[in-house]
């Protein structure tokens, strides 16, 4: 079945470790997003890519780090940078083009202990 | 710079009765599009109904139906004969052509149907 898979879906990570967070997709679609999900806050855009070793920052990057080596990957990388780490972090992918539609995986649950 | 404005933190509606949900936004942009999605408990955001800029006529899914008014820049969603797995959390989003497809989304409103 096509889709999208991130995981964890719950990680812990403890003050000052970096952690990294997989999204992978077999939707063959060329773009690639991370948003990270707070209570009220509603989605916000971390980072997205639209073509393999490119991509670019979206509203809240600082502390995050991304890489999109394969069409399939994107994974997101939470530094010890990132002050408020613990949140929902949501993955999706789209084509690229008019009309687009954003499709979701099932999300990562990041706690710092 | 795009926004999306939901102003009804949460609703409540009675199981067979419709709900409208309220979704406001800014874009200077002509190409655009708007979405609803549905979040229910268990997190996955799923897609109930897309509306394209160009397009004049509203957009309708089953039980869901959009009246996106373009000049007052409003979008809101019906849900007709609400039913119990409706509960969840609805979120309002844009995509502009001009920032690369990628989605800015309002905070939510949360939605439960009452047995």
């Amino acid at each position: 079945d096509g889709g999208i898979t991130q995981s964890p879906k719950y990680l812990f990570r403890k003050e000052g470790q970096n952690v990294t967070l997989s999204c992978e997709q077999n939707l063959n679609h060329d773009a690639m997003y991370w948003y990270r999900q707070d209570p009220g806050q509603g989605l916000r855009l971390i980072y997205y890519s639209q073509i393999v070793n490119d991509f670019q920052k979206g509203d809240i990057a600082e502390g995050y780090s991304v890489s999109r080596e394969k069409k399939e990957s994107f994974p997101l990388t939470v530094t010890s940078a990132q002050k408020n780490p613990t949140a929902f972090y949501l993955c999706a992918s789209s084509i690229i083009g008019h009309p687009s539609e954003a499709f979701f995986g099932q999300g990562t649950r990041l706690t710092v202990v | 710079a795009q926004t999306v404005t939901q102003s009804q933190p949460e609703m409540s509606v009675q199981e067979a009765e419709t709900v409208t949900l309220s979704c406001t936004y800014d874009t200077s942009e002509n190409n655009y599009y708007l979405f609803w999605y549905k979040q229910p408990p268990s997190r996955q955001m799923i897609l109930v109904i897309r509306q394209e800029a160009y397009k004049q006529q509203n957009a309708t899914e089953n039980r869901f139906s959009v009246n996106f008014q373009k000049a007052a820049k409003s979008f809101s969603l019906k849900i007709s004969d609400s039913q119990l797995g409706d509960t969840a959390m609805y979120f309002c989003a844009l995509g502009e052509k001009s920032s690369g497809d990628k989605l800015t989304f309002g905070t939510g409103t949360r939605l439960a149907v009452r047995p």
